[in-house]
């Protein structure tokens, strides 16, 4: 299994909806990462987990918030959220003994109304 | 932060064609990725390069890393269609991220 799964693929919500993404990887890969990406430019990292513990959060704000259960699942909780933070949110994971790798889910396309 | 500068930032070719992606920065980076993104799905990791001056070979695509580790290109021969997409460059920064170039969006015309 050398894969990234998210879930859902596609979400719209309203701006005072709560929402949760869901990331999972069972590579045994102990650090976990958030980006945002728009249409036609790099990710933005978002928030990196490492053994389970948040290790960098890129001053995202409250509105985002990122968990990590176990060492295999990501999920980022959403709460009223904003039009402009329509975007494709992906999650990677990255191995230990190839660091400088990161391994991307297919993404969860968000639309704010 | 550390910066990576990749160009052209879009290329539009026949298929057939052959063309080249830089990416650079005035930093040292200890290994450089290179990604392809289609529409609507995550980033797909193509190679890695590690050892300066290395160059790698996946099919019609060569990847050279520059002797100073500064710099990086990707090389198609005979573009096809099923080339077309988002071409990204990526670096290690401290702190296990990555620092991400601009990116090329290619289109390969049949």
């Amino acid at each position: 299994d050398t894969e990234v799964t998210q879930t859902p693929k596609h979400l719209v919500m309203g701006m005072t909806n709560k929402k949760s993404l869901k990331c999972e990887q069972h590579m045994g890969h102990r650090a976990m990462y958030w980006y945002k990406q728009k249409a036609k430019k790099p990710p933005e990292l978002m928030f990196v987990y490492s053994y389970e513990k948040l290790s960098i959060n890129e001053s995202v704000p409250s509105r985002f918030s990122p968990e990590c259960p176990n060492s295999s699942l990501l999920n980022l909780h959403l709460h009223a959220l904003q039009p402009e933070d329509s975007a494709l949110y992906l999650c990677a994971s990255r191995p230990e003994l190839r660091p400088y790798e990161q391994y991307f889910g297919p993404g969860t396309r968000l639309t704010v109304t | 932060t550390q910066l990576l500068e990749q160009s052209p930032q879009f290329l539009s070719i026949q298929e057939g064609e052959n063309l080249t992606v830089y990416c650079n920065s005035s930093s040292v980076f200890s290994s450089l990725q290179w990604y392809r993104q289609e529409p609507g799905e995550g980033p797909v990791l193509l190679v890695t390069v590690v050892t300066g001056g290395e160059v790698k070979k996946l099919k019609r695509l060569t990847f050279q890393f520059g002797d100073a580790r500064k710099d990086s290109s990707l090389h198609i021969t005979a573009a096809q269609t099923g080339d077309t997409g988002l071409y990204l460059c990526a670096g290690e920064e401290y702190g296990n991220k990555l620092v991400f170039g601009a990116g090329t969006i290619l289109r390969v015309k049949s």
